[in-house]
């Protein structure tokens, strides 16, 4: 098990791009999580996955942003029409969806809007 | 509104200081989470606790359910726990258990 990992770690693009992340979360986890830290603040909850099924989506994730887990593996979030206000620290976390809560978090993909 | 507040929001430590961290929430919850995270992003789990109080090595975290209280302790401070701590909450949306996090503390022990 080598715990979440996320791709890539860094992306730098131009405003109006498109872009792509992903997250691949631990083996059988059926809960993945995206939440966005943007500097200088805590981590806010974008989305939740149980399974392939997104189940709940915050007001943050505006109509460019799309995400998705087919076959209730890894996920992808998409932005469209990058903006500087994009720019932040993309985290993907995954539980089992036990009592426990626990999440496991990954790196984090840091995305630069210029 | 689930909020998860954090005090104090910067703290400067000397090495071998004993430090603490509070967390205070608005609603009620089963579980909190305390969480580290280093320059560069990465945040690893320090401790998911639901009541009384939890060690591992120099940190301690204690959780008081009904005042909706929790702090995090560490002993013996070293340059190595530099890092910004952060707390949350997990709030059940449609069953999600997604997590309400404070803003962080971010700490720097100086040697």
């Amino acid at each position: 098990d080598t715990g979440v990992s996320q791709d890539p770690r860094h992306k730098i693009t131009k405003r109006g791009q498109n872009v792509t992340f992903r997250c691949d979360p631990i083996s059988e986890h059926n809960r993945l999580y995206w939440y966005r830290q943007t500097l200088g603040q805590g981590p806010e909850f974008l989305t939740y996955f149980q399974n392939e099924a997104q189940l709940e989506k915050s007001r943050l994730l505006s109509d460019r942003f799309s995400a998705e887990r087919p076959k209730g593996s890894f996920s992808t979030l998409e932005i469209q029409r990058t903006e500087q206000g994009d720019s932040a620290m993309y985290l993907c976390a995954s539980s089992t969806g036990l009592a426990t809560y626990e999440q496991y978090f990954g790196p984090g993909t840091r995305l630069t809007v210029t | 509104k689930n909020e998860v507040e954090q005090s104090p929001q910067n703290l400067t430590a000397q090495e071998g200081e004993f430090i603490t961290i509070n967390c205070s929430y608005s609603v009620g919850i089963s579980a909190l989470h305390w969480l580290q995270q280093h320059p560069g992003g990465g945040i690893v789990s320090l401790f998911m606790l639901s009541s009384g109080k939890k060690k591992h090595g120099r940190l301690i975290a204690t959780i008081n359910i009904q005042e909706k209280h929790s702090s995090l302790h560490i002993t013996a401070s070293h340059p190595r726990d530099s890092a910004v701590y952060i707390c949350a909450a997990p709030y059940s949306g449609a069953g999600s258990y997604q997590l309400t996090f404070g803003k962080g503390t971010k700490l720097s022990v100086i040697p």
